[in-house]
């Protein structure tokens, strides 16, 4: 059991690059995250997926765009990346929504935007 | 909107001490709060989680207590050791969403 799992692990993109950032859980949860964390600061949600087939935005959603490809996978896309957006980005996963409580971390991708 | 500060940012104390942790939060309609502890390059554990009824909850040498009309919480570890040295967030359920909102963090250092 992996629990979540993300990759990669560390990335360095140019500005105006894009890339996308994997997260994969084997737990059967329904609803799944994405949060960034940036230096001195707490997490922020940037979009969610309750269940499988839909997503919704968080607190940060602009310059990013999510897929929930099936039940396992959820994927975080930056189309341009800005140096803003230099972080270390978390996905995680609960059973339900009505457990967000209950969610399970996967350990990060730190992301440097040059 | 709910805003959520930790107090102390940073603590470095010797191995042994009792020490506490502060969470305040803006907003007292809270569905729970909990305890993350986050080591460094790794995810967020979850260590505990008080229910809005609920005063407190412990797990071995770590006590929450939770005091909503205040809103206010504080995480106390007896007898810290090495080991504990992390960095320790505090997240609160808000009521209309599922989604919690976090704190900053304490970053603690406890040295041998």
């Amino acid at each position: 059991n992996a629990g979540v799992t993300q990759t990669p692990k560390f990335q360095v993109l140019k500005t105006g690059q894009s890339m996308t950032l994997q997260c994969a859980q084997d737990m059967n949860h329904n609803s799944m995250y994405w949060y960034r964390q940036d230096p001195g600061m707490g997490l922020r949600l940037i979009y969610y997926s309750a269940s499988e087939g839909t997503t919704d935005k968080g607190e940060v959603p602009n310059g990013y765009n999510v897929s929930r490809l099936n039940k396992r996978e959820f994927s975080l896309r930056l189309e341009s990346a800005a140096p803003s957006q230099t972080s270390v980005y978390f996905c995680a996963s609960s059973e339900t929504l009505d457990r967000a409580y209950e969610q399970y971390f996967g350990p990060g991708t730190r992301l440097t935007v040059t | 909107k709910q805003e959520v500060t930790q107090i102390p940012a940073a603590l470095s104390v010797p191995e042994g001490e009792n020490l506490v942790l502060n969470c305040s939060f803006t907003d007292s309609a809270i569905y729970n709060l909990q305890w993350f502890r986050q080591d460094p390059g790794k995810g967020l554990t979850s260590l505990l989680l008080i229910q809005s009824s609920q005063r407190e909850q412990t797990s071995g040498r770590l006590n929450a207590s939770l005091d909503k009309s205040s809103g206010r919480s504080t995480l106390y570890i007896a007898a810290s050791q090495p080991g504990d040295s992390a960095t320790y967030l505090c997240a609160v359920e808000n009521g209309g969403s599922y989604i919690p909102t976090f704190g900053r963090g304490t970053s603690l250092i406890v040295h041998p």
